[in-house]
């Protein structure tokens, strides 16, 4: 069974910092693994997903997400914190291109101070 | 970009009333999923789809129920709304071929 855990439930970093947002997970099989966002009141948005090509994965607005199997790990990482980037995170693993279903992490809340 | 609709975005009703949430798609996805996430918590699975009358429970136990009758539409209903199902419904789709689950953009549901 596939499991997600993200470390710290809450991460606050000022604008133009480095946002970093730890995901590990655990995978019985190569895993796909995914980056969502979600803003207020919306649904997710797709930010990035690792589909066992490259190990570093770039998507949209300036997110980058590196797949370290010795570490199971797919931590989310920009160089520069924007106050649009403030949202919650999702961290989610697929067993796979047959793979059923999803499992989530429970989520990371940014916050950017001015 | 993803076509996946919910209806309605917002929903306030009485105790005791039935109530359907929609959700459509027009990208032919074999799989559909409901989730349903608390305010600023984490997403739990509630029922999921592999194709047209096909539907499971996931993994939090729900009173709600699902039907898949057409391959684009997965509506969820509550027979009997109680103020403990107040929360937001989320709907999701992803083929075989595509890797990664779209998302609607949820109903809020508030029971009174």
């Amino acid at each position: 069974a596939q499991s997600v855990t993200q470390l710290g439930s809450h991460v606050s970093v000022s604008e133009g910092a480095l946002v970093l947002l730890r995901c590990n997970y655990s995978s019985s099989v190569p895993p796909y693994l995914f980056w969502y966002v979600q803003y207020p009141n919306q649904g997710l948005q797709l930010l990035l997903k690792y589909t066992s090509a490259a190990t570093l994965v770039k998507g949209i607005n300036g997110f980058e997400a590196e797949f370290k199997k010795s570490e199971t790990s797919f931590h989310l990482t920009k160089p520069s914190a924007h106050m649009s980037d403030a949202a919650e995170y999702f961290c989610a693993v697929s067993d796979g291109i047959y793979g059923q279903n999803f499992v989530f992490g429970p989520g990371t809340r940014l916050s950017v101070l001015p | 970009e993803a076509d996946i609709y919910q209806t309605p975005r917002y929903l306030v009703i009485g105790t005791g009333k039935k109530i359907t949430l929609e959700c459509s798609q027009t990208m032919g996805h074999d799989k559909m999923y409901w989730y349903q996430q608390d305010p600023g918590m984490e997403l739990h699975l509630i029922h999921y789809s592999y194709g047209v009358n096909s539907t499971e429970k996931g993994d939090l136990s729900s009173e709600s129920t699902v039907s898949r009758i057409r391959t684009e539409h997965f509506p969820l209903t509550l027979e009997s709304a109680r103020p403990s199902h107040t929360s937001q419904y989320l709907c999701a789709s992803r083929n075989d071929r595509n890797t990664e689950a779209f998302f609607g953009q949820g109903t809020r549901l508030t029971v009174v």
